[in-house]
């Protein structure tokens, strides 16, 4: 199985601070990597997938790159509402797995 | 807009079968262009995924569970299930159903439900 490593684990930080989230596989998988938005409750959210495409209503503060093995996911400009567990996953092969979140805590 | 509801009988005891049910509304599940799956979360192994079904019954399985697992699919009642059997503690988790565009069983997951806890206990 391809293993995904995100770091931080968490974080914390305060309304309008620009954040990065870092994932990397385990090997190369070109740009299958997705991110998710997780709050306890709530349907889990795409945020983007082909490590860069915003998907449709998700606003333009989250931003991805990356390709290969090493990938980020941004926030600039951090809103109350972003507070909140993000996931990478690679949909390069099956299985397909998912990075151990980071959760990103108020200051 | 497509919603995924899951729904299940509650606790299951150790060496049970967990069977979860996800109903689609707003969208078919017959369509030739998605997969329908199911992904766990529990605090040791964070986010699995399972396995998925196509319109089909054509299905892939994460190979940690395969030997367990059966995931089938309804589609006059559009709804797919989850069977696993001889159940642990570890299976303790939250079971979302979740739906992959595009037609790839390797795909990100554009829908999710909200998820059910299962507790599996004496």
């Amino acid at each position: 199985d391809i293993q995904m490593t995100q770091s931080p684990s968490s974080l914390s930080a305060s309304v309008g601070d620009r954040v990065t989230i870092t994932c990397r596989a385990s090997q190369n998988i070109k740009n299958y990597l997705n991110w998710y938005q997780l709050k306890k409750g709530e349907a889990p959210k795409v945020l983007i997938s082909g490590a860069t495409n915003l998907q449709s209503g998700v606003p333009f503060r989250f931003s991805g790159s990356g390709s290969g093995t090493d990938f980020t996911l941004t926030i600039s400009g951090l809103q109350p509402e972003d507070f909140a567990t993000y996931y990478c996953q690679q949909s390069y092969t099956i299985p397909v797995t998912f990075g151990g979140g980071t959760k990103v805590e108020i200051k | 807009q497509l919603q995924l509801q899951e729904s299940g009988p509650g606790p299951v005891r150790p060496s049970e079968t967990l069977s979860l049910t996800c109903t689609a509304s707003g969208g078919s599940i017959s369509s030739n262009s998605y997969f329908w799956g199911w992904i766990r979360q529990s605090p040791g192994l964070g986010l699995e995924w399972i396995g998925s079904i196509y319109y089909s019954g054509s299905a892939r399985y994460n190979p940690s569970l395969r030997s367990r697992v059966t995931i089938s699919i309804d589609t006059s009642n559009n709804q797919f299930s989850l069977n696993l059997n001889s159940v642990t503690a570890a299976d303790t988790a939250v079971y979302f159903c979740v739906r992959s565009p595009g037609g790839l069983i390797a795909a990100h997951f554009d829908y999710w439900g909200r998820g059910a806890l299962v507790t599996v206990s004496s």
